[in-house]
């Protein structure tokens, strides 16, 4: 198995821009996570998935970001407009059953100027 | 709200020694917990995961253990090489119908040769 794949892996955007980052879990995992991760607050949950359906975004920090999963073996986050404290490290995570172990993509480290 | 901590936030080691690392969590409630490593630049491995009704659990050289009436759990780490260098974080399974983790902000370990 591949692994969760993330993409692009490194993204360098000036403020304002419209900003997509894309995931897709490991096959036959059923949810899936959104996670952002900075030296000031750590890693932190911004939205996860169960079976392609959006159960806790609570974690999103505003309207700018919005995140989709069209189908079980891809999701997007989105950020519009970008600002430069969105800079940050986003991972991906995915997991089969309620209760087991997360396995995390290599992540997207986004800059925005 | 759950809060996880892990102290120290950076360790220096030599090569050989036993070592542990701690996590602390506010909310003995929990549904799991979970070891994870992570290399600089890198996403995050899973190396160990417990489940509430577990004291603990093995692999190789690790050992992790859990007390969910103290609020603690540690991993143990023996015979330390320099390859156990990196990131270690502690995250929490919270009860109830979310599979949210709430991490702590990690150890950083470093073995000296």
């Amino acid at each position: 198995d591949a692994g969760v794949i993330q993409s692009p892996r490194h993204e360098v955007t000036e403020m304002g821009q419209e900003v997509t980052l894309r995931c897709k879990p490991i096959s036959g995992h059923n949810s899936l996570f959104w996670y952002r991760q900075t030296m000031m607050r750590g890693l932190e949950l911004l939205i996860y998935f169960n079976n392609n359906v959006p159960i806790d975004d609570s974690g999103m920090p505003e309207d700018r970001f919005s995140a989709k999963m069209p189908n079980a073996s891809f999701s997007t986050l989105k950020i519009q407009p970008s600002e430069p404290r969105d800079s940050a490290v986003y991972f991906c995570a995915s997991t089969g059953t309620r209760g087991s172990e997360q396995f995390f993509g290599p992540g997207t480290r986004l800059t925005v100027l | 709200k759950q809060e996880v901590t892990q102290i120290p936030a950076a360790l220096s080691v030599p090569e050989g020694e036993n070592l542990v690392l701690n996590c602390s969590f506010t909310d003995s409630a929990i549904y799991n917990l979970q070891w994870f490593r992570q290399d600089p630049g890198k996403g995050l491995t899973s190396l160990l995961l417990i489940q509430s009704s577990q004291r603990e659990q093995t692999s190789g050289r690790l050992n992790a253990s859990l007390d969910k009436s103290s609020g603690r759990s540690t991993l143990y780490i023996a015979a330390s090489q320099p390859g156990d260098s990196a990131t270690y974080l502690c995250a929490v399974g919270t009860q109830g119908g979310s599979e949210k983790l709430v991490f702590g902000k990690g150890t950083k370990l470093t073995v000296n040769p």
